[in-house]
């Protein structure tokens, strides 16, 4: 069965912390993998990975996919408050575009 | 450009009745896909459509629920007969394509069964 897991499940830090969310995944056919921020509305874009061990960078955000151990990291850095969410990590697989999602990781950033 | 638009965004309804949730596609974006969201649970692909087709609905239950994306008009979630247990978050999500295209999601509808 497809699957994607997420680790830690939740998390607390204070501000400045850096921290690392985890994700692997077993699915049948990979096409690339996805990051979403969701603050209680729209799981918001934040990444899209489809090659292995190359970086993606947005501000204090930064991203890479292994796709032989199969799992991906987002780190954030000098964290904010304002980087409170639930932090989704997907996976596109098949041709057909559906996303099988992990169960999210809650974060939360303490002044 | 607006993105995902969804309405409505809260919506309760008692059991046994019907619920009718709307989503317009962002502009130039022809694929629309439901997830459903539970309570501490993950988003749940429910299905996928393209303009006057359905192309995947696997991940929707077999009865009560339905899906369409008109010619024209927005794409419509439909559940029959709601029971306690369909209150959720569903969540409509669009594309330009399914290769290497990004999903971007609505702000989703709230619906809670009393």
């Amino acid at each position: 069965e497809d699957k994607v897991v997420q680790s830690p499940l939740s998390l607390v830090v204070h501000e400045g912390d850096t921290v690392t969310l985890n994700c692997s995944y077993e699915v049948t056919n990979f096409r690339s993998l996805l990051w979403y921020k969701q603050e209680k509305k729209a799981p918001t874009f934040l990444f899209m990975l489809t090659s292995s061990g190359i970086e993606k960078k947005s501000g204090r955000l930064s991203s890479i996919l292994d796709k032989k151990e199969l799992f991906s990291i987002l780190n954030i850095t000098a964290t904010q408050t304002g980087d409170s969410a639930v932090y989704l990590c997907a996976v596109n697989q098949g041709s057909q575009g559906n996303l099988i999602f992990g169960k999210g990781t809650k974060l939360s950033v303490k002044p | 450009n607006a993105g995902v638009m969804q309405n409505p965004r809260h919506l309760v309804r008692r059991r046994g009745q019907e619920a009718r949730l709307r989503c317009s596609p962002m502009k130039g974006h022809s694929h629309v896909y439901w997830y459903r969201q539970l309570p501490e649970e993950g988003l749940k692909f429910m299905v996928y459509l393209q303009k006057e087709n359905i192309i995947d609905e696997s991940g929707m239950p077999k009865e009560r629920f339905s899906a369409e994306f008109p010619k024209e008009g927005p794409s419509i979630l439909r559940i029959q007969q709601v029971v306690r247990g369909d209150s959720a978050a569903y969540f409509c999500a669009s594309s330009r394509g399914t290769q290497g295209n990004t999903i971007y999601f609505g702000e989703g509808s709230w619906l809670t069964v009393v």
